[in-house]
């Protein structure tokens, strides 16, 4: 079992590029959310995906967007980028039901806005 | 809304001391509480977890125990190894809906030999 898996690892842009971060989840989940983790801060959550819709967003502008493929990976973007979109990005995925709704987290994505 | 607060780091112990780090939390109705720990240059990992009152979870020598009167979560180990070095984060999840998951800004712990 690969665990979670995110692509690329690093990333450079600039301000007011576009960025697309992507993600396989661990095999037999079928929901993935996205958290942006600022440095020194704990991950913020950003929206959740599952049978292919957004089902859960939080506090995040419209500039982030996303998709899930009928693999139940998936991706996220951000358009319009700001130097405060600098950030380790976290995918988690997750398996609807049972308790707990542990969430298996991937090794995540450093994204660096200059 | 639902928030965490930890207790600010970083700690820094000797090998084989006694670890405390206190997490508590607001949030409505009954959530489910976590440890993560986050290894340098590595992802989250799922430390412990607790998702009713007065459960305690346990792992790896770590233990915490869901204090619902105090709306607490402290993360206990009697004696910690360089290993241990890493920043955990305290987190909930409500028990409805899709259970996104709230964080605490996390505690750095730094482990001397």
């Amino acid at each position: 079992d690969a665990g979670v898996t995110q692509s690329p690892t690093h990333l450079i842009k600039t301000r007011g590029q576009q960025v697309t971060l992507r993600c396989s989840p661990k095999s037999g989940h079928d929901t993935v959310s996205w958290y942006q983790q600022a440095l020194g801060q704990g991950p913020q959550f950003i929206f959740q995906y599952y049978e292919e819709e957004e089902r859960q967003r939080g506090n995040f502008p419209d500039r982030f967007s996303g998709h899930q493929f009928p693999n139940y990976s998936s991706e996220l973007n951000v358009n319009a980028l700001l130097l405060g979109d600098s950030a380790l990005y976290l995918c988690a995925s997750s398996q609807t039901g049972g308790t707990g709704w542990e969430q298996f987290f991937g090794p995540g994505t450093r994204l660096t806005v200059l | 809304g639902d928030s965490v607060t930890q207790m600010e780091g970083p700690v820094t112990l000797s090998e084989e001391a006694c670890l405390t780090i206190n997490c508590t939390y607001t949030a409505t109705g009954y959530p489910s509480l976590f440890w993560y720990v986050q290894y340098p240059g590595e992802g989250l990992q799922l430390l412990l977890k607790a998702t009713k009152a007065d459960d305690k979870g346990s792992n790896k020598g770590f233990e915490a125990t869901y204090r619902k009167e105090t709306t607490s979560f402290h993360l206990e180990k009697g004696s910690v190894q360089v290993s241990d070095s890493a920043v955990y984060f305290c987190a909930l999840t409500g028990n409805t809906g899709r259970r996104a998951l709230t964080f605490g800004s996390g505690t750095r712990l730094q482990v001397q030999p």
